[in-house]
């Protein structure tokens, strides 16, 4: 079965980064592109942007975009999410999520992390 | 970018009845229209997608309906474990967006 296992939850001073992992497996990592999706503390779900895990193509948040860095490792099927700069309205639970298949450039997800707590905190 | 406006903001009903979740996009996103359910401390989960297929891990009293702008999520009778927030996405124009949630809990 698909499962994605995230790196463990983070506490980061403004002004740093911060880097989250997500392992694949359970299906051909390069097939699917990974997408992240972040919640703040209450809220609702806000997208981040996504990556092909085929080619390394990315397209992400217009807000985020300069700070947000998408990569993935296709000898391990892990994805990489780094975001610089941290601010505290970055403080978030940071998923990622596989795409469905049979999508164009954006997509619906069909399997999700367990999340990942980042803190922005001085 | 694609606003996504849900209703009601909060749901309060008895298991056994019915929920009507309403989805209304800013401008037409065809059937690229998909929906979550998400529980507390937990990730969401892909319900529906492409407006009204639904996946195979959630039961038939859950039913998606729509496309263009209005779109809707039928729980036809609730049961305990269906007590959550959903939410709506579109994915038929970038960036992705979705709604800000409809939370179903219990009278």
């Amino acid at each position: 079965q698909v499962q994605l296992v995230q790196s463990g939850a983070e506490v980061k001073e403004p002004g740093a980064s911060v880097k989250v992992s997500c392992k694949a497996s359970g299906y051909t990592f390069t097939s699917f592109g990974i997408s992240w999706v972040r919640q703040a503390p209450g809220q609702g779900l806000e997208w981040v942007g996504w990556i092909s895990a085929y080619n390394g193509n990315t397209n992400s948040a217009q807000k985020l975009q300069g700070r947000v860095t998408m990569t993935t490792d296709t000898s391990t099927s892990t994805a990489y999410m780094e975001l610089t700069s941290l601010r505290s309205d970055d403080t978030a639970v940071y998923f990622c999520a596989k795409r469905g298949p049979y999508c164009g450039k954006d997509c619906y997800l069909e399997a999700w992390g367990q999340g990942t707590l980042v803190t922005v905190s001085s | 970018e694609i606003v996504l406006t849900q209703s009601p903001g909060t749901l309060s009903l008895s298991p056994g009845e019915r929920a009507t979740l309403s989805c209304r996009a800013s401008q037409s996103v065809t059937s690229y229209l998909a929906w979550y359910q998400q529980k507390p401390g937990q990730a969401p989960r892909l319900l529906i997608y492409g407006a009204s297929s639904r996946t195979t891990g959630f039961p038939d009293r859950f039913s998606g309906s729509g496309s263009g702008t209005d779109f809707t999520l039928t729980i036809s009778r609730l049961e305990p474990e269906d007590f959550a927030v959903y939410y709506c996405q579109q994915y038929g124009s970038s960036p992705p967006t979705f709604g800000q949630g409809t939370k179903v809990e219990i009278k």
